[in-house]
């Protein structure tokens, strides 16, 4: 059955680098987009951006450059990558298969 | 961006009773291609948020027939006939017509 799992540090300090990763099981990354919401105190549920089925890719363009999104296909894992972070960044990060099928989230919390 | 503003609901709603949730968009949802471009979500407490409908209107696998979409380009409706235990959470709206997709600020069910 269709399965994603993030896993991710837990706890950053600020200005340094986010990274979690997203493994899925079940379907293949070749067939579908995967996309990344996080889940924050202050803005509620924020989409992030995508990576499509043809691995381009899609951000919200509140994280400017910030935010990476990449996969590994052959290892079915999907990557975000986040710079610069700040307190405000502090949340539950998910990631998605399209709309359908969401990971139980990982909880990031920036803080020195 | 799209601003997607959801309404609240009286709560506690007696348990058998129906509930009907709004939420509307600053800019029409409806393509050219005849679909609108909402989904609505629930996240019940310490979950991940769940598809319920999408295209407005239609069911997600596996979703009660008691959920229902329907609305307009900018005005919309989930209606949830004889609401139970399970239904209690917070439920989204979501536009993806345009980048960056965004959701409402989420409308709180509880049950009677």
């Amino acid at each position: 059955q269709v399965q994603l799992k993030e896993t991710g540090p837990g706890l950053v300090q600020p200005t340094q680098t986010l990274s979690i990763t997203c493994t899925v099981s079940g379907f293949s990354l070749t067939s579908y987009y995967m996309q990344w919401v996080r889940q924050t105190p202050g803005k509620g549920l924020e989409w992030m951006g995508f990576i499509r089925s043809g691995g381009s890719t899609e951000y919200n363009s509140e994280f400017k450059s910030r935010l990476s999104i990449s996969r590994d296909t052959s290892k079915n894992q999907v990557f975000l990558k986040m710079n610069s972070l700040k307190t405000e960044d502090t949340g539950v990060y998910y990631c998605a298969r399209d709309n359908s099928y969401w990971g139980q989230g990982v909880m990031v919390t920036v803080s020195s | 961006d799209i601003v997607m503003t959801q309404g609240a609901l009286p709560n506690p709603v007696p348990s058998g009773e129906s509930a009907s949730i709004t939420c509307q968009s600053s800019k029409s949802l409806l393509h050219s291609n005849g679909k609108t471009y909402l989904n609505w979500y629930l996240q019940r407490p310490g979950q991940s948020p769940q598809l319920l409908i999408y295209w407005m209107s239609t069911r997600a696998s596996g979703v009660s027939d008691r959920f229902s979409g329907s609305g307009s380009g900018t005005d919309f409706t989930l209606k949830i006939s004889s609401v139970e235990a399970e239904d209690v959470g917070v439920y989204y709206c979501q536009q993806f017509l345009e980048y960056p997709f965004t959701f409402g600020s989420g409308t709180k069910l509880e049950i009677k």
